[in-house]
C-alpha cells in the first residue's frame, strides 16, 4: 500500500496569515495519464470530510480561492493564503491512484 | 439538490454484524462509485472500500476487511449498503459513504453521508 505521510499533527495559525500543509507519498502518484492521483479534504468537528483539491491542483466546487494544491510525484502542499477562523478543522490528504486508497495522518489546523 | 442520507446509529454486540445503509438522491445513481470511508476515535480517516452502482461486481475492499465487509447497490431504490460483520471493540466508528464519478481521472469523492456512527459494545 502507498504511505501518506503527513509530518504535522498540528498547525497553529493566526487569521489573515498564510497557512502551509505538506504531505507526503511513499511512491509516486503520477498516472500514466498524467494526472497526479492526490486530493485533499477538511474535516471539521461533526461534520462530514469536504473535498477541496483534487488531482493535486483543482479546486473543487465552491472552495474559496484562498486555497491552493501543489506539488508533484511524492511531495504536496496545500496552501491557504490568508487564513480566516472558519479554516479550522483537520486537513487530510489521500493518494488515489492505487487501491487502497490512503490517507495521510492528518494535520489539524489551530487558530490562534 | 444531490445528497446522500445515512441510516441512523446503531450499538452492536462484539460478534454481531452492521448494515449501513446510504440513499442517494439528486443525481443520476449509476454515475458514480460509492466508497466507504469511517473514523474512529482518535484515529484518521480510513477507506473501506468502494462499488460499482450497475455492477455489484465491480469492487475493491481495503485488505484488513476482506472477507469481513459485504457492499451491495440496489439501483430501484439508489441505495447503497455496507455491512461489516464479526464487529470488536475496534470498529467503533462513524461511517461514511461518499460518491466518486465515473469514469473521469481520479477517485475523489465530492458529495459524502452525514455519517452513521456505529458503537460496538458488550
Amino acid at each position: 500500500d502507498i504511505v501518506m505521510t503527513q509530518s504535522a499533527l498540528s498547525l497553529p495559525v493566526t487569521p489573515g496569515e498564510p497557512a502551509s500543509i505538506s504531505c507526503r507519498s511513499s511512491q509516486s502518484l503520477l498516472n500514466r495519464n498524467g494526472y497526479t492521483y492526490l486530493d485533499w479534504y477538511r474535516q471539521k468537528p461533526g461534520q462530514s470530510p469536504q473535498l477541496l483539491i483534487y488531482l493535486g491542483s483543482n479546486r473543487a466546487s465552491g472552495v474559496p480561492d484562498r486555497f491552493s494544491g501543489s506539488g508533484s510525484g511524492t511531495d504536496f502542499t496545500l496552501e491557504i493564503s490568508r487564513v480566516e477562523a472558519e479554516d479550522a478543522g483537520i486537513y487530510y490528504c489521500v493518494q488515489a491512484l492505487q487501491i487502497p486508497l490512503t490517507f495521510g495522518g492528518g494535520t489539524k489546523v489551530e487558530i490562534k | 439538490q444531490v445528497q446522500l442520507v445515512q441510516s441512523g446509529d446503531e450499538v452492536k454486540m462484539p460478534g454481531a454484524s452492521v448494515k449501513v445503509s446510504c440513499k442517494a438522491s439528486g443525481y443520476i445513481f449509476s454515475e458514480y462509485y460509492i466508497h466507504w470511508v469511517r473514523l474512529a476515535p482518535g484515529q484518521g480517516l480510513e477507506w473501506m472500500g468502494r462499488v460499482h452502482p450497475n455492477n455489484n461486481g465491480d469492487k475493491s475492499f481495503a485488505q484488513r476487511f476482506q472477507g469481513r465487509v459485504t457492499m451491495t447497490c440496489d439501483t430501484s431504490i439508489t441505495t447503497a449498503y455496507m455491512e461489516l460483520s464479526g464487529l470488536t471493540a475496534d470498529d467503533t466508528a462513524t461511517y461514511y459513504c461518499a460518491r466518486n464519478r465515473i469514469p473521469v481521472p481520479g477517485k475523489y469523492m465530492d458529495v459524502w453521508g452525514k455519517g452513521t456512527t456505529v458503537t460496538v459494545s458488550p
